[in-house]
């Protein structure tokens, strides 16, 4: 039983526009949460993150997006830029626990 | 800045040989991971450690075992490697659970 999920192997989008990813998770224990971003030849580098106790949360052009309820969140990337490109990974974890990754979505933003 | 080094970047070896990956941490964390990353596989967790001497299965631990003898080194070993254990192989360390996790370049590891 997959305990996170990437619904969506791949994103396009345009430069300057909004990248939305998206991520679903069905352990309401989790209770922190980050997105990690990975090149090719390189190791996951971290991007951001929430704790439960927060519905939203900022770095520059990153937002990550909770819902509790609906056991979801989402990162927004506004505007994209061409080295956004990536392979992006959400994880989560319970009681500062072990991390469980989904299965990445791999974002082309295009000139 | 935190700095996780793994010994090799590329491996190669034979099925039934042991193999050792090695990682190092130079930034005294607690705790150390080993996960392995195939296409559409995401990053499985095979093995975790939250002190020197100590350590826990992850998701998918069977054929390996791991070492932490030191508080920065942390190894995983391939007892008797067999062709589906060709993966990448990503460590990564940790000051505490609420603090992200910092990864090493990885090992692109086959075994034939």
């Amino acid at each position: 039983d997959q305990q996170v999920k990437q619904n969506s192997p791949s994103l396009s989008v345009q430069e300057g526009r909004i990248s939305i990813l998206n991520c679903d998770y069905t352990n309401s224990m989790f209770d922190y949460f980050l997105w990690y971003k990975k090149y090719p030849a390189e190791g996951p580098t971290f991007l951001i993150s929430i704790s439960s106790i927060k519905d939203k949360n900022e770095d520059g052009r990153f937002t990550v997006f909770l819902n509790k309820s609906a056991k979801h969140l989402s990162l927004h990337i506004v505007p994209s830029q061409p080295g956004d490109s990536a392979v992006y990974f959400c994880a989560a974890s319970a009681n500062a626990g072990k991390s469980t990754f989904g299965d990445g979505t791999t974002l082309t933003v295009k000139p | 800045d935190v700095k996780v080094t793994q010994s090799s970047r590329y491996l190669v070896k034979r099925t039934g040989e042991k193999v050792f990956l090695e990682c190092v941490q130079d930034m005294d964390h607690e705790n150390m991971f080993w996960y392995r990353q195939d296409p559409g596989l995401g990053l499985r967790l095979i093995y975790f450690s939250y002190d020197v001497k100590m350590k826990e299965k992850g998701d998918i631990p069977e054929g390996y075992s791991v070492s932490r003898e030191k508080k920065e080194r942390f190894s995983l070993i391939l007892e008797s490697a067999s062709t589906n254990q060709t993966s990448m192989y990503l460590c990564a360390s940790s000051l505490t659970g609420y603090q992200p996790q910092h990864f090493g370049d990885g090992t692109r590891l086959s075994i034939l």
